[in-house]
C-alpha cells in the first residue's frame, strides 16, 4: 500500500525558517518524481514545487522561489521542502504527491506563520 | 500561466442525478488534465488522470472527457458520498495550476 507521511509543520514566526518531511513507503521512491501542493485555509490547490525521479531537476512556483529548496533522499525515501523567510501568505496545510499529477497523497501538514 | 476555469462554481443535485461539471484552460493543452475530489477535512484524491483515463478504485460512475482547451468531469447518477469539492490540474506546462473548484452540493 502506497503511503506518504508528512511531518515538521507548526506555528513559526514571519522570517523564519521549517523543513517538512514526507516518508514514502508501499513503492519504489526512487522512480518517481514528487511534488508539494499547498492549500490555504478555506481555499483551493496550489502547486509549490516538483522535484524529478534522480533530484537532478527541481521547479517552482515564482513566489517561493529563492526561498523554498524541494530535495530528496532516495536511500531514505523521503521527500523534504525548507522553507526559508516565511511569510504569513505561506500559512497552508501542504501535502506531499507522488507525481506532478498527484496519484497519491500525504494526509497533510499545516503551516502557520505568525507572529 | 495557464488559467484553468471550472464552472459553474457550485452545484446543486440531487441523489441519482446524473452531473456534468467543466473546466476550461486558457490555451490549448491536449489531454493533460486531471481530476481529483476533495471531500472535507481529506486530502485530495485522483479520480481521472490524462482527460480520460479512469484510476483503479475510482468508481465507474466517474468519467472525464475532452481535449485541447475544454474538459469535462462526469458523474453518473450522484451517490451521498459524492458531495465534495471537484478540482481540475493541468501539467501540460509549468507552473502546473488547479482551476478553483467546483463544490457538488445537495439540492
Amino acid at each position: 500500500e502506497v503511503q506518504l507521511v508528512e511531518s515538521g509543520g507548526g506555528l513559526v514566526q514571519p522570517g523564519r525558517s521549517m523543513k517538512l518531511s514526507c516518508a514514502a513507503s508501499g513503492f519504489t521512491f526512487s522512480n518517481y518524481g514528487m511534488a508539494w501542493v499547498r492549500q490555504a485555509p478555506t481555499k483551493g490547490l496550489e502547486w509549490v514545487a516538483t522535484i524529478s525521479y534522480d533530484g537532478s531537476s527541481t521547479y517552482y512556483r515564482d513566489s517561493v522561489k529563492g526561498r523554498f529548496t524541494i530535495s530528496r533522499d532516495n536511500a531514505k525515501s523521503t521527500l523534504y521542502l525548507q522553507m526559508n523567510s516565511l511569510r504569513s501568505e505561506d500559512t497552508a496545510t501542504y501535502y506531499c504527491t507522488r507525481r506532478d499529477w498527484g496519484d497519491y497523497w500525504g494526509q497533510g501538514v499545516m503551516v502557520t506563520v505568525s507572529s | 500561466d495557464i488559467v484553468l476555469t471550472q464552472s459553474p462554481a457550485t452545484l446543486s443535485v440531487t441523489p441519482g442525478e446524473s452531473v456534468s461539471l467543466s473546466c476550461r484552460a486558457s490555451q490549448g493543452i491536449s489531454t493533460s488534465i486531471h481530476w481529483y475530489q476533495q471531500k472535507s477535512n481529506e486530502s485530495p484524491r485522483l479520480l481521472i488522470k490524462y482527460a480520460s483515463q479512469s484510476i483503479s478504485g475510482i468508481p465507474s460512475r466517474f468519467s472525464g472527457s475532452g481535449s485541447g482547451t475544454d474538459f469535462t468531469l462526469s458523474i453518473n447518477r450522484v451517490e451521498s458520498e459524492d458531495f465534495s469539492v471537484y478540482y481540475c490540474q493541468q501539467s501540460y506546462s509549468l507552473p502546473l495550476t488547479f482551476g478553483s473548484g467546483t463544490k457538488l452540493e445537495i439540492k
